[in-house]
């Protein structure tokens, strides 16, 4: 059964750069996009960015020039970077699998979810 | 796009029909799915392309609509029904979701 795992991030500080890494377990790599979704109080559902099938990343406008995403086939998994971090960043990050060799977007997997907390 | 769901919160009884709507700012054809979270659980899929069901996702549940208005309905509340729902638009990045339905027990 294909599995995502999430490390923990834990506790930044303002400023500091969040780096999370998404583990792919027990299924096929290749032909799906990745995606970075995070739930807060505040902003409830906040969709992050994507790598698409075809390698093709998108990201959400609001994040600016903070944010990146990057997948690396020959270990099974794929990584968010957010820059310069504030406490608006405060959140569950989730990783997520779309649908397979499909240009759909919905999140078809889901890993579990890590709390990422910034503070001084 | 903005998603506004409907209502936010709504209290029902085990097997009642339950009925969530989700409007879109503008016309997202029929790229929209609907996910169900269970409190300390990520998102599950329960509907994609606006009414098709996701594998293993039993039939009470059913989604319709088209353009800017969708809904998400639960044909006979069960136990473990008892959750928040929430749509997202697959139209136009960036992609958006709906603020949430919290369905509780009356």
């Amino acid at each position: 059964q294909v599995q995502l795992h999430q490390w923990d991030a834990g506790l930044l500080k303002p400023s500091e750069t969040l780096s999370l890494t998404c583990a792919v377990s027990g299924g096929s790599f290749s032909g799906f996009s990745w995606t970075w979704i995070r739930q807060s109080p505040e902003k409830g559902l906040e969709w992050i960015g994507e790598v698409n099938h075809g390698g093709a990343a998108n990201y959400n406008p609001s994040l600016n020039s903070r944010v990146s995403i990057s997948v690396d086939t020959s270990k099974n998994h794929f990584s968010l970077t957010l820059r310069s971090v504030t406490a608006a960043d405060t959140a569950i990050y989730y990783c997520a699998r779309g649908p397979e060799r499909s240009t759909w977007k919905y999140s078809q997997l889901w890993g579990q979810g890590t709390l990422v907390t910034v503070s001084s | 796009i903005q998603l506004t769901q409907s209502p936010s919160f709504l209290s029902a009884s085990i097997g009642d029909r339950v009925t969530i709507t989700c409007r879109a700012s503008q016309a997202i054809s029929s790229y929209l799915a609907w996910y169900q979270q269970k409190p300390g659980k990520a998102p599950k899929l329960l509907v994609y392309a606006a009414s098709t069901l996701q594998s293993g996702v039993p039939s009470r549940f059913s989604g319709s609509g088209s353009g800017t208005e969708f809904t998400l309905t639960i044909s006979s509340l069960q136990p473990e029904d008892f959750a928040t729902y929430y749509c997202q638009q697959l139209d136009t990045y960036p992609l958006t979701f709906g603020g949430g339905t919290k369905v509780e027990i009356k």
